[in-house]
């Protein structure tokens, strides 16, 4: 059963507007989410993260927002660009899993110049 | 000095042979891990090394045997793998385990032929 569901595996934009990827998570002990973003034959990197006492949290472009009530987050990138493109991760962890980061199946973003 | 550094980048091994995957890091993390990740998945957690201790061990096949020498090191010792354990064996780090975001390196692309 996943516990943490990125519904899209692929989103493509357009260099400059937004990209918008989705998250959705059904465990509501989860209480930090991670966004991690991925190249091809790279590990993944650490984006942004967000606890849930908060709603939002921005790092330059990139902005996540939390609905706890939706069990739901995204990530905006704004604007995008074609250095953006790669396979972006969404994890959760609480604290009674000994904060084992449980991931969704990432969504591949491609930014057409 | 952010890097997790992971060697060899590509390895090919027979079904009898014996590999070891290596990985480095000198951030003075305390916690050290070795995810297995297939095309299209997100990482898989195989083990968790805190204060270089075995904390976690997600029932991985007993041909997978990790080792931690010293704090900034971790290897993954391998013997009569299978086809099916062909994947991109990526090492992270994090200050503490789980409770900080891992950097991750940049993988071992391991065929096994």
């Amino acid at each position: 059963d996943q516990q943490v569901k990125q519904n899209s595996p692929s989103l493509s934009v357009q260099e400059g507007r937004i990209s918008i990827l989705n998250c959705d998570y059904t465990n509501s002990m989860f209480d930090y989410f991670l966004w991690y973003k991925k190249y091809p034959a790279e590990g993944p990197t650490f984006l942004i993260s967000i606890s849930s006492i908060k709603d939002k949290n921005e790092d330059g472009r990139f902005t996540v927002f939390l609905n706890k009530s939706a069990k739901h987050l995204s990530l905006h990138i704004v604007p995008s660009q074609p250095g953006d493109s790669a396979v972006y991760f969404c994890a959760a962890s609480n604290a009674g899993n000994n904060r084992k980061l449980i991931w969704g199946l990432g969504t591949s973003l491609a930014v057409n110049p | 000095d952010t890097e997790v550094t992971q060697t060899p980048k590509h390895l090919v091994m027979g079904m009898t042979n014996k590999k070891s995957l290596k990985c480095e890091q000198h951030m003075g993390h305390r916690a050290m891990y070795w995810y297995k990740q297939k095309a299209k998945k997100p990482p898989e957690l195989m083990f968790v090394y805190s204060y270089e201790k075995l904390s976690i061990n997600e029932s991985v096949p007993s041909r997978f045997s990790p080792e931690c020498p010293n704090s900034s090191l971790l290897n993954l010792h391998l013997h009569a793998l299978q086809p099916e354990d062909s994947a991109l064996y990526l090492c992270a780090s994090s200050q503490l385990v789980f409770t900080t975001e891992a950097f991750f390196g940049q993988g071992t692309r391991l065929t096994v032929v």
